[in-house]
């Protein structure tokens, strides 16, 4: 176990809705960065938020926002849900940026109908 | 920006016998290299990992080379056993400027499967 927690663990929503994702970081981590997995695919990078700032962004469009707490716990929202939001959102924790161990959560499965 | 290709996309093998996963990629900027390893329903799982000043990393059954200069890395798993069967995934990080620092760019992962 890594230490890193995410809640809910399942989620089904309607398209055109809004849900908030949630991710508690490793002790002692700083950094959290957020990835989206299809089924069948690698996880891709949606963005990463160190000490309470987004510090990088991956092609995704800005109804993907997000939110980093004094305790380095971590919010993903996502507005106006498609269909093809349908995946595993899993969120990493690190102490610091790049070339640092990144951790993952057990990823939160969202369902949207 | 970076991009990771790895092969095989699936690898079945008999217990005992030795499996090898190779990525390649394109950023010469990139200098961490980490694998992680995926059981179903979980989240992915640091397995082991490299850094672009050292050649090659083990840990028990597990190790991975790098090469800089063609830009690849590979996965040794030697003796597997059916506790290995998975997907395994590489990933790399660019310590280059811009919004690709310190992300993990993946492979598209491999399926291992251990047979007994």
């Amino acid at each position: 176990e890594t230490g890193v927690t995410q809640s809910p663990t399942h989620l089904i929503k309607t398209r055109g809705q809004q849900v908030t994702l949630r991710c508690s970081s490793q002790s002692g981590h700083n950094t959290v960065s957020w990835y989206q997995q299809a089924l069948g695919q690698g996880p891709q990078f949606i963005f990463q938020y160190y000490r309470e700032e987004e510090n990088g962004r991956g092609n995704f469009p800005p109804r993907f926002s997000g939110l980093q707490f004094p305790n380095y716990s971590s919010e993903l929202n996502v507005n106006a849900l498609e269909l093809d939001d349908s995946a595993l959102y899993l969120c990493a924790s690190s102490r610091g940026l790049a070339g640092v161990e990144q951790y993952f959560g057990p990823g939160t499965r969202l369902t949207v109908t | 920006g970076e991009n990771v290709e790895q092969h095989p996309s699936t690898l079945s093998v008999q217990e005992g016998d030795s499996a090898v996963i190779k990525c390649t990629y394109s950023d010469s900027a990139s200098n961490y290299f980490p694998w992680y390893k995926q059981e179903l329903g979980k989240g992915p799982q640091l397995i082991i990992d490299i850094r672009s000043n050292v050649g090659e990393k083990k840990d028990q059954r597990i190790a991975v080379t790098l090469n800089k200069t063609a830009k690849h890395f590979s996965l040794h798993i030697t003796e597997t056993q059916p506790e290995d069967s998975a997907v395994y995934f590489c990933a790399a990080v660019s310590a280059g400027g811009g919004t690709s620092y310190g992300k993990l760019t993946f492979g598209q992962g491999t399926i291992l499967t251990v047979h007994p």
